[in-house]
């Protein structure tokens, strides 16, 4: 079965640098999704992408965040200058809208340590 | 989107039915039921979704009751493999996929 593929699986990083975490979705998705998990707490929506622009994003999703997808087949987050609680594991998300519903496929995520 | 209201737990003996409940008794007309479930540190993982109709794959069924306001995920023969947080998810195609706190399932030998 086809499947979203995340690198790196894990990211440690000082405080105030910037990280670009990376997802190759499935090849013929159209729609993209960062998603994000503080250890012990509930999977939270960050941001989804359709036809090379951002179609919805929460409240998290501020100024030091960002996506792109730079060359048709990686999907990339870049968080600015990260902060402690930028700790998270990251997962990207892909979906071919079928019909009336929406069937998501998720990597296995990235696990970031901001120290 | 429509809320969910799953238990927080339950246990399910290895090779026995798990039948998980979900209400959402203010799901709308346009609205779908998806599972989905999360192993332990991994990403979630599409289970089943409905609309009206009860549902089955190769995975799980999908009992939805007539006036839609609570609907039962059934893992037919729970194996070890098989213990996860479950999450009910009711939403339209307008609205973002959002996950609650789930059900967490342990299966036990």
């Amino acid at each position: 079965e086809p499947e979203v593929t995340q690198t790196p699986s894990h990211q440690v990083t000082q405080m105030g640098q910037e990280v670009i975490l990376r997802c190759v979705p499935i090849s013929n998705h159209l729609y993209f999704y960062w998603y994000r998990q503080i250890l012990g707490q509930k999977v939270e929506f960050l941001v989804s992408f359709y036809n090379n622009e951002i179609s919805e994003k929460s409240e998290i999703f501020d100024d030091q965040f960002s996506v792109e997808r730079p060359d048709g087949s990686n999907f990339t987050l870049k968080i600015r200058s990260t902060k402690l609680e930028d700790s998270a594991m990251y997962f990207c998300a892909s979906s071919e809208l079928e019909g009336a519903y929406e069937k998501l496929f998720f990597g296995s995520g990235t696990q970031l340590s901001v120290l | 989107d429509a809320k969910t209201t799953q238990p927080p737990s339950m246990d399910c003996a290895e090779g026995r039915a798990a039948n998980l409940p979900c209400n959402h008794s203010t799901i709308s007309g346009n609205e779908y039921v998806y599972w989905y479930r999360q192993i332990h540190s991994q990403g979630p993982q599409y289970i089943i979704h409905g609309l009206k109709n009860n549902e089955t794959n190769e995975m799980a069924s999908l009992i939805i009751t007539e006036d839609r306001k609570s609907s039962t995920l059934i893992l037919p023969h729970a194996t070890l493999r098989d213990t996860a947080v479950y999450y009910c998810i009711v939403r339209s195609n307008d609205y973002k996929l959002s996950f609650g706190a789930g059900t967490t399932v342990t299966v036990r030998a």
